[in-house]
């Protein structure tokens, strides 16, 4: 079964705007990761979140988790067309009582030149 | 270090033929993880290995997958006999201290379609 799950499913806009993707989880969690993958290659890590973090930045990236909501946020700003991609974020760790990393279903994000 | 490691990159084989994905983790990872991706089901965790020890393999759909990792460096999938359904897109990927820690590293995968 998923743990994670992503919204949208899909997501359109136009370069330099800002992209907000949302994931939602099932169980306690020791941190919660955010993935992307281009058409046809693997997935890339791009940020890590500790559950005892609220918020965390990397360049134009910015990850929010709510435990008390088992949700998590990933915000691109200025977004560019090389954004465009489909991001996934995963959970595991002994709190959720997996050692697997659980990946939701992904988010499409395309970002118009 | 190259990254994760996976051949071949593409796979065609006709039904009931045997088909053996392979992959090489980073050096120093103690995890490793194959998944498959879909348009239908997404990315599915099929068995998951520490310190080359397969600890859960309840991803696995039948009899007809199996999975080794006869040393560190080096995993296999091999799907005997193949059907189309299990025409996928195949992931390795590896961590260094086990999921929930660190990231994990995912090779380029293997485009599996069975005819």
């Amino acid at each position: 079964s998923q743990q994670g799950e992503e919204d949208p499913q899909a997501l359109s806009i136009q370069e330099g705007e800002n992209a907000t993707m949302n994931c939602s989880y099932k169980t306690s969690i020791n941190n919660l990761q955010w993935y992307r993958q281009n058409s046809g290659r693997g997935l890339v890590h791009l940020i890590l979140i500790r559950s005892n973090e609220r918020e965390k930045h990397s360049g134009r990236l910015r990850v929010t988790l709510d435990t008390s909501k088992k949700s998590s946020s990933l915000l691109i700003t200025a977004s560019r067309a090389a954004d465009t991609a489909s991001y996934f974020c995963a959970t595991g760790g002994l709190a959720s009582g997996t050692y697997k990393y659980i990946f939701g279903t992904g988010t499409r994000l395309k970002v118009l030149a | 270090d190259a990254g994760v490691i996976q051949s071949p990159r593409h796979e065609v084989t006709e039904m009931g033929q045997e088909v053996t994905l392979r992959c090489k983790p980073i050096s120093g990872h103690n995890s490793l993880f194959w998944y498959r991706q879909t348009m239908m089901r997404g990315l599915e965790l099929l068995i998951y290995f520490n310190n080359n020890v397969p600890i859960d393999d309840s991803g696995m759909p039948e009899d007809r997958f199996s999975a080794k990792m006869p040393n560190a460096s080096f995993s296999t999938l091999k799907i005997q006999p193949s059907e189309p359904r299990d025409s996928a897109v195949y992931f390795c990927a590896s961590s260094l201290k086990g999921v929930g820690y660190t990231e994990a590293f995912f090779g380029q995968g293997t485009r599996l379609t069975v005819v």
